[in-house]
């Protein structure tokens, strides 16, 4: 049972255009979400959040969007560059339970010069 | 600023065996969360140790235990290894409940 679910396994984009990543959540208790990227061989690296207040934040080049009645988020990368090629996962927290992060299986990012 | 640190980064085991794998926090980092990651799946959560005590604990069996040490690092027991064990377990902490998590890299656990 996926609480957090991340639809596609892989996306290849041209460098320079926008790269969008879809998450969606079952969990109507969320209420905090996260974006990570991870490198190979490296531990996943926080990336940017977003509050089920808000339906929009920003930290340059990449953006994230919430859309609460259809329970689903989006990561927007604007321009896409080669060295954003990684794995992302979305995590979703529920700030009335555990504060544990429950993380979708991820999307593989190809980014191409 | 160090970041979280794990040991060690490849661990060799057969079924049946017990491994031990070691996380130091970042600095002044009292939480210490540890995910399993099998292949092709997400981040399972496994365990969350704060001030030296459990917090709370995900649906593994009781051969997966821990502790957190006074200097708030951590180590993470696997009893009576299982091929499924096979996995990246991740090591992150943070400095309260309601902030980002920092990862480690992981150690590779491979049951032979």
């Amino acid at each position: 049972d996926q609480q957090v679910k991340q639809n596609s396994p892989s996306l290849s984009v041209q460098e320079g255009r926008i790269s969008i990543l879809n998450c969606d959540y079952t969990n109507s208790m969320f209420d905090y979400f996260l974006w990570y990227k991870k490198y190979p061989a490296e531990g996943p690296t926080f990336l940017i959040s977003i509050s089920s207040i808000k339906d929009k934040n920003e930290d340059g080049r990449f953006t994230v969007f919430l859309n609460k009645s259809a329970k689903h988020l989006s990561l927007h990368i604007v321009p896409s560059q080669p060295g954003d090629s990684a794995v992302y996962f979305c995590a979703a927290i529920s700030s009335g339970g555990s504060y544990i992060p429950t993380f979708g299986r991820g999307t593989s990012l190809i980014v191409h010069p | 600023e160090a970041g979280v640190t794990q040991s060690p980064t490849h661990l060799i085991k057969t079924r049946g065996q017990q491994a031990t794998l070691r996380c130091s926090p970042i600095s002044g980092h009292t939480s210490v969360y540890w995910y399993q990651q099998a292949l092709g799946l997400g981040l399972q959560f496994l365990l969350w140790y704060d001030e030296g005590e459990e917090r709370n604990r995900g649906n593994f069996p009781p051969r997966f235990s821990g502790r957190q040490f006074p200097n708030y690092s951590s180590e993470l027991n696997v009893n009576a290894l299982e091929l499924e064990d096979s996995a990246l377990y991740l090591c992150a902490s943070s400095l309260t409940p309601y902030q980002p998590q920092h990862f480690g890299d992981g150690t590779r656990l491979s049951i032979l």
